[in-house]
């Protein structure tokens, strides 16, 4: 079946612009995940959403990050007023359940730089 | 809390060798160990995973790894390397007791088959 998607690929953006990225998770799965792998670096979490629960935002690394999942499907993550720092990889995940035992399926990325 | 720790950034192991890629972690409870493989350019791909019971797992593509609760370790092994295994792999893990439902990776390893 088809996996997670994210779109766009890739996405350069000035210095103080706001962006927006999308992750359709794989059907039927509950939760879905936004981590941020920056050059040479491993995972960073950043939100979880569970069903119909609050997300938990308790990774976002500062107030110019947000995201919603509308209709329990389709998550956007959003940053505004982009900093240097933000470029990243940023990758959305989904299972099946939000217990721990369940693997985690990856999108293929998006690739942000901001210039 | 949760962390996990892979101690080498780089292996280098000879076409049809065996090779080992080290995980340690720390958590309060029980672990949910994982391990993802990353090709360039590409999202994370669910090798295995350690929930409960054999402490050997086996998972995708001939790899294996190797639970141990006293070392709180959680080594990946392949039998004989292929040139194709080149890529960065990721160990991950969460503690069945917390709160937290995402997982923590390690910096990750990058593995090099030489031909």
């Amino acid at each position: 079946g088809a996996g997670v998607s994210q779109s766009p690929s890739n996405k350069v953006t000035e210095k103080g612009k706001d962006v927006e990225l999308r992750c359709d998770p794989i059907s039927g799965h509950t939760a879905l995940y936004w981590y941020r792998q920056s050059l040479g670096q491993g995972l960073e979490f950043l939100i979880y959403f569970q069903g119909n629960s609050a997300p938990d935002k308790s990774g976002l690394p500062s107030d110019r990050f947000s995201a919603e999942r509308t209709g329990g499907s389709v998550s956007t993550l959003t940053i505004q007023r982009t900093q240097q720092e933000d470029s990243a990889v940023y990758l959305c995940a989904s299972s099946l359940g939000g217990t721990g035992s369940y693997e985690q399926y990856f999108g293929p990325g998006t690739r942000l730089t901001v210039t | 809390a949760q962390s996990v720790a892979q101690p080498e950034d780089q292996v280098n192991v000879a076409e049809g060798n065996p090779l080992t890629v080290k995980c340690t972690y720390s958590v309060s409870g029980n672990p949910y160990l994982f391990w993802y493989v990353q090709y360039p350019n590409r999202g994370l791909q669910f090798l295995l995973k350690y929930i409960t019971g054999d402490n050997l797992v086996k998972g995708s593509y001939g790899f294996e790894a190797e639970f141990n609760k006293s070392q709180t370790s959680f080594h990946l092994k392949k039998p004989s390397a292929l040139v194709s295994d080149s890529a960065l792999y990721f160990c991950a893990v969460r503690d069945d007791t917390g709160s937290a439902r995402q997982l923590t990776f390690g910096s990750g390893t990058q593995l090099t088959v030489l031909p």
